[in-house]
C-alpha cells in the first residue's frame, strides 16, 4: 500500500512545454505539500494545502499551479517549462498538527523532470 | 533566519562504527517537533526518528537515536554500528506545532554521510 504516489517518476520535455504531476495520498492527512530539490539537494517549500485550500505560498513562478481537487490529490502544474525548471519534485502529506509523533510528514517517491 | 543548520555536508564513517549528524534549530514556540529523513542514492525520502520538545527522553528507533539537548537547542541523530546502506543523504526537519505556520515544515541542507567498508 503506498502512502504517499506521484507520477510520473521521471518525466523529460522540451523547454517552452507545459506539464503536469499528479500526487495522491491514503494516509487521510489534512495537509499535501510540494518541494523542489534542486540538484545540490536542497529541499524548497513550494506550495501546502490543507483541506484543498492554499496555505503556503512561497516565492515561485506563476508558471507553477497547484490543483487540489480534495484533500487527498494535489496536482502540480508547470507551464511554460525554462530549463531551470529541472529538478526532482516532491509531493508530501502530514497531519494537522496536535503536537505528536502523529504529525509526521511524509513524501512521495519524487518525479525528476529533466528541461531539454 | 535559519530555522535548521546542519553544518556538516560530508561525514565518512567506518563500517561498525557510531556516527553522529549534527542539527540545531531556532524557534521560539515551546511546542515543536524534530524529524530526521534519510534520502539514499535512490531517491526517496525516508523518515527515521521523530522528537517532540516535550518528550522527556531522547527518541530511538532501532540504530538510530536523537540526542536532544534542548537548552542548546540542538537535535542530532546518532547512528550506531553503521552499515554500508547507510550511506545516504540525511536531512533534519522541525514543525512548530503552535505557530500560524504549524503545517509548514522546515529543512536542512543536509548531511552526505558515506559509510567506509
Amino acid at each position: 500500500d503506498t502512502a504517499v504516489s506521484q507520477t510520473p517518476k521521471y518525466l523529460v520535455t522540451q523547454m517552452g512545454n507545459d506539464k503536469s504531476i499528479k500526487c495522491e495520498q491514503n494516509l487521510g492527512h489534512d495537509t499535501m505539500y510540494w518541494y523542489k530539490q534542486d540538484s545540490k539537494k536542497f529541499l524548497k517549500i513550494m506550495f501546502s494545502y490543507n483541506n484543498k485550500e492554499l496555505i503556503i505560498n512561497e516565492t515561485v513562478p506563476n508558471r507553477f499551479s497547484p490543483k487540489s481537487p480534495d484533500k487527498a490529490h494535489l496536482n502540480l502544474h508547470i507551464n511554460s517549462l525554462e530549463l531551470g525548471d529541472s529538478a526532482v519534485y516532491f509531493c508530501a502529506s502530514s497531519q494537522d498538527s496536535s503536537g505528536g509523533s502523529t504529525d509526521t510528514q511524509y513524501f512521495g517517491p519524487g518525479t525528476r523532470l529533466t528541461v531539454l | 533566519a535559519q530555522k535548521i543548520t546542519q553544518t556538516q555536508p560530508g561525514m565518512f564513517v567506518q563500517e561498525k562504527e557510531a556516527v553522529t549528524l549534527d542539527c540545531t534549530y531556532d524557534t521560539s514556540d515551546p511546542s515543536y517537533g524534530l524529524f530526521w529523513y534519510k534520502q539514499p542514492s535512490s531517491g526517496e525520502m525516508i523518515f527515521l526518528i521523530y522528537q517532540g520538545s516535550y518528550d522527556q527522553q531522547n527518541a530511538t528507533e532501532g540504530r538510530y537515536s536523537l540526542n536532544f539537548q534542548k537548552a542548546r537547542k540542538s537535535a542530532n541523530l546518532v547512528i550506531s554500528a553503521s552499515q554500508l546502506g547507510d550511506s545516504a543523504m540525511y536531512f533534519c526537519a522541525m514543525r512548530d506545532f503552535l505557530s500560524n505556520t504549524g503545517n509548514q515544515f522546515y529543512f536542512g541542507t543536509g548531511t552526505s554521510l558515506t559509510v567506509i567498508p
